[in-house]
């Protein structure tokens, strides 16, 4: 079973518009949070991390955690075609004795139509 | 932009052959690590280094794949005989210690014919 796991698996939204993407992990020990961005052809190249309960905003992206119920969500407003890109959510365990090791989800296919 | 260098970012290779690629991490970053990026998008992580030393890897049983990170050389990955199911995007990235941001290269995309 997937430790981390994302949905949707697929989400179009027009431009402009609000996108939703969630994660949820059934491991306690992941406690760290990071959502990545890769565009075809690329790298994953990280958006932002959250590690604290709560909201994070940067720009037009906010990501919230819920410790409780290892739930994590990346909200990104006025969504542009730029933003079309696979999105992972990605964990990691408390403590650097595994170097930082992610742990990647299976990713959501973002499309932003103009 | 991400530092990290990875050549060839293609390679193709019959099955039987070896298949090396090859990782600068980002300067000054002495964590590196290798991911396997399967046609789902699934990542798989293969094996980390902190300096020269490994930290984690994955049960590498079948042998075929190694890795290392020399001092004042670029890290490597390499599968000893490729098969099929090895065709992949390989990923390498690197970041400082702790829980920091984890920077990836563009990989190398194997294809295993």
């Amino acid at each position: 079973q997937q430790k981390v796991q994302q949905s949707p698996e697929s989400l179009s939204v027009p431009e402009g518009g609000m996108a939703s993407l969630n994660c949820t992990s059934s491991d306690r020990n992941f406690q760290y949070f990071w959502w990545y961005r890769q565009h075809s052809g690329e790298g994953p190249k990280a958006l932002m991390s959250i590690f604290s309960d709560g909201d994070k905003k940067e720009g037009r992206f906010t990501a919230h955690l819920n410790k409780a119920s290892l739930h994590v969500s990346l909200h990104i407003r006025d969504s542009q075609p730029s933003d079309s890109a696979l999105y992972f959510c990605a964990a990691s365990e408390q403590g650097g004795s595994s170097g930082n090791k992610l742990i990647f989800g299976i990713g959501t296919l973002l499309s932003v139509k103009p | 932009n991400s530092k990290v260098i990875q050549t060839p970012r293609y390679l193709v290779k019959g099955q039987g052959q070896k298949a090396k690629m090859r990782c600068i991490p980002e300067k000054g970053h002495p964590v590196v690590f290798w991911y396997q990026q399967n046609k789902n998008n699934e990542f798989k992580f293969l094996i980390n280094f902190q300096n020269q030393e490994v930290l984690q890897q994955i049960d590498m049983t079948e042998k075929r794949f190694s890795a290392e990170c020399p001092s004042n050389s670029p890290c490597s990955l390499e599968i000893q005989s490729s098969e099929a199911g090895d065709s992949a995007l390989y990923l390498c990235a690197s970041s400082l210690q702790g829980d920091t941001e984890v920077f990836f290269g563009k990989g190398t995309r194997l294809t295993v014919v």
